[in-house]
């Protein structure tokens, strides 16, 4: 059973391009998370996804970013327009349900922005 | 979810047991403890979690204060893929999935050959 599957795990943009991070999760699992890791700082939690639906974007910024997670295929969390503040790794979790205590991350998407 | 306090950084030899401590003096009745830890370059991974009783599982235990004010993960032999940054985190209830963990910076776990 392999495990979160993002993709690329390296991703160079100039400033004002488009970033488009991929995430699959583990199989049988429908519900999908987004964290970000600025450098030397801890993980933020940035939004929550199930099949086709948000159910939680509270850590998302309000403008640029876009997360979504269709019926068929990975999970894409999508950049406009990046900014060099947008450098940093982004983690995506797993979990079967949302009553589940443990969740599982994929190895991350390191961006960098130059 | 409550806010928790742990060092920045701990030392260890290789082969020996490794407390790590984890103060949470605004913790609720229903937060969970729970731990999960970053292997250098890798995306967290999940440790243990408990309420109120003392909690054991392959990769460690977890000892739980009497009045839920702190607790201490425990390696009972640190191995050098042990060294990792681990975080101690609240959550209201048992489930929520990865749904809004509060990351803290954690403590750099350093393990000596």
């Amino acid at each position: 059973n392999a495990g979160v599957m993002q993709n690329p795990r390296h991703l160079v943009r100039r400033r004002g391009q488009e970033a488009r991070l991929r995430c699959s999760p583990m199989k049988g699992h429908s519900h999908v998370y987004w964290y970000r890791q600025l450098p030397e700082e801890g993980l933020k939690f940035m939004v929550y996804l199930q099949k086709e639906n948000i159910i939680d974007e509270s850590g998302m910024p309000k403008e640029r970013f876009s997360a979504e997670f269709p019926k068929e295929g990975p999970s894409i969390l999508r950049i406009q327009q990046v900014v060099r503040g947008d450098s940093a790794a982004y983690f995506c979790a797993s979990s079967p349900s949302r009553g589940s205590t443990e969740a599982f991350f994929g190895q991350g998407t390191r961006l960098t922005v130059v | 979810d409550a806010k928790t306090t742990q060092p920045n950084s701990m030392e260890s030899n290789e082969e020996e047991p490794v407390h790590l401590p984890c103060n949470h003096s605004t913790i609720s009745g229903t937060d969970y403890i729970h731990w999960y830890r970053q292997l250098p370059s890798q995306g967290p991974e999940y440790v243990i979690h408990g309420l109120t009783s003392n909690v054991n599982n392959r990769m460690a235990s977890l000892a739980i204060a009497e009045d839920r004010k702190s607790s201490t993960l425990i390696l009972h032999r640190a191995t050098l893929r042990d060294a990792a940054v681990y975080y101690c985190i609240l959550r209201d209830g048992d489930g929520g999935g990865a749904d809004g963990l509060t990351f803290g910076k954690g403590t750099h776990l350093i393990i000596q050959p």
